[in-house]
Order: C-alpha cells, then structure tokens, then sequence
C-alpha cells in the first residue's frame, strides 16, 4: 500500500513570492504522481502529473513540480505566486495496477495582497 | 462534454430521512469514484466501481450505498441520513488505471440537520 504525506496543511505567503507546497509519498512500487488544484467552492482539477522520463514537470499556469525517487517527493513549486492562485493543493499516488489513487490531505495556499 | 456533473450543488436533509446524489459523466470512462471531503480530513473514498455491475467500499462506506447500472451514471444513496454525513461529496471518473488522472464534479453540499 502507498501513502501520502502532505506537510503543511496551510501556507500562507505574499503576492509575487516564492513557494513550495511539500509532497513525500511512501510506496514498496514504481509509482506515477499528481498534483491537483481545488479553487474554492468547486471540484478537483488535475494540475500537473508525472508518469515518467523528465524529473521536473510543468503546469500552464507557471507551477512546476519535481519528482525525487530518493527523497520520494514530489514537491510543487511557483516562483512568483498571483492572488488567484489561492486555493487548496492535493498531492496523489497511484501506481500501474490501480484505479485508486491515494491523496494528501491537502494544503491550503493563501495569497495576501 | 459535460465532464463529470452531478446534482443536486446543494441539500439540506433531516436526521432520518433518505436521498441520491446523482453522478454522471459522458466521457465512456471505466472507473468512477465517491468522495467526501471534510474540512482537516482531506478527501475519504466512499465507494468506487471499475465498471458497470462492479463496485466495492472504499474507506467510509457504512450509511452509503451504491449501484453502477450503466457505464455513464453512479448514484450514491444515503439510506437513513445522520448530521454526521454532513459533507461535501465529490464525485470522480478515470479511463482506468495507472497514468490516467481523475476527472472531479463540481460536488454536492449536503446538511444533515
């Protein structure tokens, strides 16, 4: 069985910052990883996925995630963050066989002006 | 396409009383899922089917019950409902298993009063 280790539950920061939204997953397998972006009020939307090949994957909306097999993370980054991209972040874990993927629990991304 | 939809966006129920949330999506999808999501809890699985006249429990099944009669719909019925099913539920599609991502309905607001 995986699991998925979201580290913050919430990260505040400043419009035009930085951030890195932390991911570690456990797994005896070769896994494949997803971010997904919930903005408030409606459902999960995927954000970025790696199946393989390239370690860093990339969103069209400037996020960028890498995968690390010896650090088992896969933590998502922008390097300047918008008001609109306040929202809450799950990382997930499936592996070849499955059709469940495993979730975070979630991290809250909050965007101050 | 619709995507995955689902209705109704909101429910205000009475203790004891019964419902379905309806879940459709038009995209011939295989595997579709039930979710809740409860604020600290992130996303638990309810039920899941792998295919038309298959479904299984996922994490939270009791008070819960599912069918899967066509490839298209997944009903979720709350036999006798209590405030603890107080949730937002999430319904999900994927084509199937490993490298495919889900797909996420709007959700379902449901008060349990």
């Amino acid at each position: 069985a995986q699991s998925v280790t979201q580290l913050d539950s919430q990260v505040p920061v400043f419009e035009e910052a930085p951030v890195e939204l932390r991911c570690n997953y456990s797994s005896s397998v070769s896994v494949y990883l997803f971010w997904y972006v919930q903005y408030p009020n409606q459902g999960l939307q995927l954000l970025l996925k790696y199946l393989s090949g390239s370690t860093l994957v990339e969103s069209i909306n400037g996020f960028e995630a890498e995968f690390n097999k010896s650090q088992t993370s896969f933590h998502l980054r922008k390097p300047s963050v918008h008001i609109s991209d306040t929202a809450e972040y799950f990382c997930a874990v499936k592996t070849g066989g499955s059709y469940i993927p495993t979730f975070g629990r979630g991290t809250s991304l909050i965007v101050h002006p | 396409n619709a995507g995955v939809t689902q209705t109704p966006k909101f429910q205000v129920l009475k203790t004891g009383q019964s419902m379905t949330l309806q879940c459709a999506q038009d995209m011939n999808h295989e595997y579709m899922s039930w979710y809740r999501q409860d604020p600290g809890m992130g996303l638990r699985l309810i039920h899941y089917s792998v295919g038309a006249g298959i479904t299984d429990q996922g994490e939270v099944p009791n008070g819960y019950n599912v069918s899967r009669s066509t490839t298209e719909d997944f009903p979720l019925r709350l036999l006798s409902a209590a405030p603890s099913q107080t949730s937002v539920y999430f319904c999900a599609s994927s084509r199937g298993q490993g490298v495919d991502e889900q797909f996420f309905g709007p959700g379902t607001r449901l008060t349990v009063l």
